[in-house]
């Protein structure tokens, strides 16, 4: 079974500084996807970045970037230059690349407020 | 740019009723996916289908649900007879193959009173 953890029930961050959202998981598998959604009060599930398991560099979008660590099973992400837009839950979340179709594992989020 | 389209947004249902929700996935997308996510709560696997068929649920998704592509459009999932801890957001998902990413619909909000 496939396992996500976000230890980090709430975060918050000033406009304009850096935060870093830990995730860790739990997979028997070899290859896997990892990918980071936001879900802002409206609720819609929104990709944010997403990383293969086989490529050793880590994903950057824009003011997004992740810190994979495969053999600590570690898979955060960071933010830079905060803005109120940000304010959403983050969720991470693990597929196989196993078997006919890819469900995703979602962690139980962070909640990150951006402040002034 | 292309989405993947939910309705109704919210529908109130009584306990015992038959609710149907509605998805339009991309259009060129093969896989669909179904998942809820309970007020306050984490988003859960339903269910997966690809080529016509079921290919993977999980243990939420018991009896009372039923999943068709019944015109080669639309994508329902149907809850035969609601109860309580039925309400939650229901998210569609489809994917071009197993590889990409999923795209999420905006989700339907099911309360059952």
């Amino acid at each position: 079974a496939q396992t996500v953890t976000q230890s980090q029930p709430e975060m918050s961050v000033q406009e304009a500084e850096t935060v870093t959202l830990s995730c860790t998981y739990d997979t028997s598998e070899n290859n896997y996807y990892l990918f980071w959604y936001k879900q802002p009060p409206s609720r819609q599930m929104i990709l944010v970045i997403r990383q293969e398991a086989y490529k050793q560099q880590n994903a950057t979008e824009n003011r997004f970037s992740v810190n994979f660590q495969k053999a600590a099973k570690s898979f955060s992400l960071k933010i830079s230059d905060s803005q109120l837009g940000d304010t959403a839950m983050y969720f991470c979340a693990l597929s196989s690349r196993a078997g006919t179709a890819s469900k995703l594992t979602f962690g139980t989020g962070t909640r990150l407020q951006v402040t002034l | 740019e292309p989405e993947v389209t939910q309705t109704p947004s919210h529908q109130v249902t009584q306990m015992g009723q038959e609710v149907i929700l509605r998805c339009v996935p991309i259009s060129n997308h093969l896989y669909f996916y179904w998942y809820r996510q309970i007020l306050g709560q984490k988003v859960e696997f339903l269910v997966s289908f690809y080529n016509n068929e079921i290919s993977e649920k999980s243990e939420i998704f018991d009896d009372q649900f039923s999943v068709e592509r019944p015109d080669g459009s639309n994508f329902t999932l149907k809850i035969r007879s609601t109860k309580l801890e039925d309400s939650a957001m229901y998210f569609c998902a489809s994917q071009r193959d197993r590889f990409t990413e999923a795209f999420f619909g905006q989700g339907t909000r099911l309360t059952v009173v």
